[in-house]
C-alpha cells in the first residue's frame, strides 16, 4: 500500500546544531507522487513547511531543505543550524498529482531544540 | 486569527456514549477531511468531502458519522465511544480536493475516553 515512515521521535538537539529527520515512502498506487513535509508548533495546527512535485528537486523553507529522491523513496528533511523555535513535530506526507485522495502522512517526529 | 476552528479543545466521555466534534473554516475551501492521531499512530486520514459530498472514507466502523450542514462545516459524530477512540481528531480544508494542493489544519481536538 501507500505510506510513509519517518525517524520516531522524540528527538533532542541543541541550538546551531544540525537537524535531519529521515523520510521513506511507498507509493505503490501512486503514478506521480507529491512530497510535503508540515510543521505543528506547540498550540497550532498542523502547516505546510516545504512541497516538491518532481523527482529530483529540492524544496527549502524557513532554512529547511528536502530533496525528492526517487531512486530511494526517500524525501529527508535537514535543517544546518536550528533555533530553538524550530521546536516541534514535523510530519513527512504524501500525495498524488491528479485524483482526489487526501494526503498520507507519517507518524510526525517530535524535535525539541536545547538553548 | 484562526481560520480552521475546532471545538472543543479537548473532551473527556465516558465509554459508550456519543459526542460530536465541531468543525468549521474560514477560508474559502472546498474540500474538507477528519484525520486523527493516537499515540505513537500516523496522522490517520478518516474522511474528505467535496461540495459537501463525501468522497473518500477510510474509517472501517460507522460508529464515525460526519455531517456537513453548510459548504464550511464538517462535523464529526462519534457513537458507542470506546476507549480506543482516544485520539486527537484534526480538522482539514483545501481549496480542492487532491494531494496537489496545500491542506490546512485546525489545532485539533483531543478526546479521551474513559
Amino acid at each position: 500500500g501507500d505510506s510513509v515512515t519517518q525517524t520516531e521521535g522524540p528527538v533532542t538537539v541543541s541550538e546551531s546544531e544540525s537537524l535531519i529527520i529521515n523520510c521513506t515512502y511507498s507509493a505503490t498506487s501512486i503514478a506521480y507522487p507529491n512530497l510535503f513535509w508540515y510543521v505543528r508548533y506547540p498550540g497550532e495546527g498542523l502547516q505546510l513547511l516545504l512541497k516538491v512535485i518532481t523527482a529530483g528537486q529540492k524544496g527549502s523553507s524557513r532554512g529547511f531543505e528536502a530533496t525528492y529522491n526517487k531512486e530511494t523513496t526517500s524525501f529527508h528533511l535537514q535543517k544546518a543550524s536550528v533555533q530553538e523555535s524550530d521546536s516541534a513535530v514535523y510530519y513527512c506526507a504524501l500525495g498524488e498529482s491528479q485524483g482526489g485522495r487526501a494526503l498520507i502522512f507519517g507518524t510526525g517526529t517530535t524535535v525539541s531544540v536545547s538553548p | 486569527d484562526p481560520k480552521i476552528i475546532q471545538k472543543p479543545k479537548y473532551l473527556v466521555a465516558v465509554t459508550g456514549s456519543e459526542k460530536i466534534l465541531i468543525c468549521e473554516q474560514y477560508l474559502g475551501h472546498n474540500a474538507m477531511y477528519w484525520y486523527r492521531q493516537s499515540a505513537k499512530k500516523p496522522l490517520e486520514f478518516m474522511f474528505s468531502y467535496s461540495y459537501q459530498k463525501l468522497m473518500d472514507n477510510q474509517t472501517a466502523s460507522s460508529r464515525f458519522q460526519p455531517q456537513s450542514s453548510k459548504k464550511n462545516h464538517l462535523d464529526l459524530q462519534i457513537t458507542a465511544l470506546k476507549p480506543d477512540d482516544s485520539a486527537t481528531y484534526f480538522c482539514a480544508s483545501s481549496q480542492d480536493l487532491g494531494g496537489n494542493t496545500e491542506v490546512f489544519f485546525g489545532k485539533g481536538t483531543r478526546l479521551t475516553v474513559v
